[in-house]
């Protein structure tokens, strides 16, 4: 399995309140990418990072903001939450290897479920 | 607009009833698409890639295949253990290895 740990797994918390979620990863890949899954929805994608401080927005990026100032760790930030950011969100990683980026699949989280009253 | 759409929703399948899943795309610039498989509170677990119409993927029961189009993945002869949801995504050039997944199949393989 790749070496990808996202904490916390589960976190319930009250509307208005900032949330902070880890993405950890051992692999030493370039890319680092945020999804929430939601039913009917499938992944999308919130923001990702190319390289260390180097993010750009995703589909779903508006409340979410992320940092990336080392390799290994990326965060996504809810800045006030709301009830429709409830949801279970993944960190996937990647990297261009050999073959290019397009050669490289995603490898992803066990995620984390979080649930905002 | 790109869109990528999996067919069925759910499947329900009885042991060694061989079926296929659709995932159908419109998007411009096809670098890759992928197929994932998901249990239950997990992160997506990757299967394949396909690259270019003809060609075909074999992972034990698990065959992928792509067309302009669209991409088909058969379970052959399937047992309980491949009850999951299976998800497609695809990737455009230039796109930093990003992804556009479809909502997936829920597929359940009763004994």
């Amino acid at each position: 399995d790749a070496g990808i740990t996202q904490s916390p797994r589960h976190k319930v918390t009250e509307t208005g309140t900032p949330v902070t979620l880890r993405c950890h990863q051992t692999e030493n890949h370039r890319y680092m990418y945020w999804y929430r899954q939601d039913p009917g929805h499938g992944l999308r994608l919130i923001h990702y990072s190319y390289g260390v401080k180097d993010t750009d927005k995703g589909e779903v990026s508006d409340g979410y903001s992320v940092s990336r100032s080392k390799t290994e760790d990326f965060l996504l930030t809810l800045e006030s939450a709301t009830s429709s950011q409830t949801s279970v969100y993944f960190c996937a990683i990647s990297d261009p290897g050999q073959g290019g980026y397009s050669n490289q699949p995603q490898h992803f989280g066990d995620g984390t479920r979080l649930s905002i009253l | 607009e790109d869109q990528v759409t999996q067919s069925p929703e759910a499947l329900r399948l009885q042991e060694g009833e061989s079926s296929s899943l659709n995932c159908s795309y419109t998007v411009s610039g096809l670098r890759g698409l992928f197929w994932y498989r998901q249990d239950p509170g997990k992160g997506p677990e990757f299967l394949f890639t396909l690259y270019s119409a003809g060609e075909e993927k074999e992972k034990e029961r698990l065959k992928a295949t792509l067309t302009k189009k669209e991409s088909f993945l058969h379970i052959t002869a399937p047992k309980p253990e491949d009850s999951a949801t299976y998800l497609c995504a695809v990737r455009k050039t230039d796109s930093w290895g990003k992804l556009q997944f479809g909502a997936g199949t829920q597929v359940v393989v009763t004994p």
